[in-house]
């Protein structure tokens, strides 16, 4: 079984920073890999697949990078709509999702 | 646009059974894989079944496989859970979602989601 980790656990970071979440895999997962936001009271919402393409609609300041079993979701500067919890799901088998990043405000 | 309502939460003893329904639309609903996936209360994300753009296949995580059963009507365009022999730990919100692979592929990821209903097992 393939275990994903995300980091850190609660990131806190100022409006107009840049924040860096971090993806890891037990093993190679290729460019499966895919990247959701949800904030309170709603669905998550699909920003990332392939592990860089931001899905439809989705602002050019989230952007991500990586392949195999180290993934990087980077807020370029952060906005307050930003505020969320983010997960990463792998998909090259049945989809597992990391356990989340929650960002606040610092 | 694409939409997708859950129904058919509730509070339910344990043991006994629940079914959830999804309505679609918006979109051709009969070329695509749909999905249920679940958030117990303050946790993540946990995906529990996929069924193909016909029926002709479905598939589950192992803690619902054997009590779960995914189906779909797509002259309704309605996906449907039904859950057997509930525990208390399948209280969660359930989510259905369209996977994101078109022309009947299936990506195994989610490009669109319900807003959720609510279930709960508890005596």
């Amino acid at each position: 079984e393939i275990v994903m980790t995300q980091s850190p656990g609660t990131l806190s970071v100022s409006p107009g920073e840049r924040a860096t979440l971090s993806c890891r895999t037990s093993q190679s997962v290729s460019s499966n890999l895919a990247w959701y936001q949800q904030k309170p009271g709603q669905s998550p919402r699909l920003l990332i697949y392939g592990a860089s393409t931001r899905a439809t609609g989705i602002p050019a300041r989230f952007s991500g990078s990586g392949s195999g079993t180290e993934f990087t979701l980077t807020i370029s500067s952060l906005q307050s709509e930003d505020f969320a919890v983010y997960y990463c799901q792998r998909y090259d088998n049945w989809p597992t999702f990391g356990q989340g990043t929650k960002v606040e405000v610092k | 646009q694409v939409q997708l309502v859950e129904s058919g939460g509730g509070v339910v003893q344990p043991g006994r059974s629940l079914r959830l329904s999804c309505a679609a639309s918006g979109f051709s609903f009969s070329t695509y894989g749909m999905h249920w996936l679940r958030q117990a209360p303050g946790k993540g994300l946990e995906w529990v079944a996929v069924i193909w753009y016909d029926g002709s296949s479905e598939h589950y995580a192992d803690p619902v496989r054997g009590r779960f059963i995914i189906s779909r009507d797509n002259s309704k365009n309605t996906l449907y859970l039904q859950m057997n022999t509930l525990r208390p730990e399948d209280t969660a919100v359930y989510y259905c979602a369209r996977d994101a692979g078109e022309d009947v592929l299936i990506a195994d990821y989610f490009d669109y989601w319900g807003q959720g209903t609510q279930v709960t097992v508890s005596s």
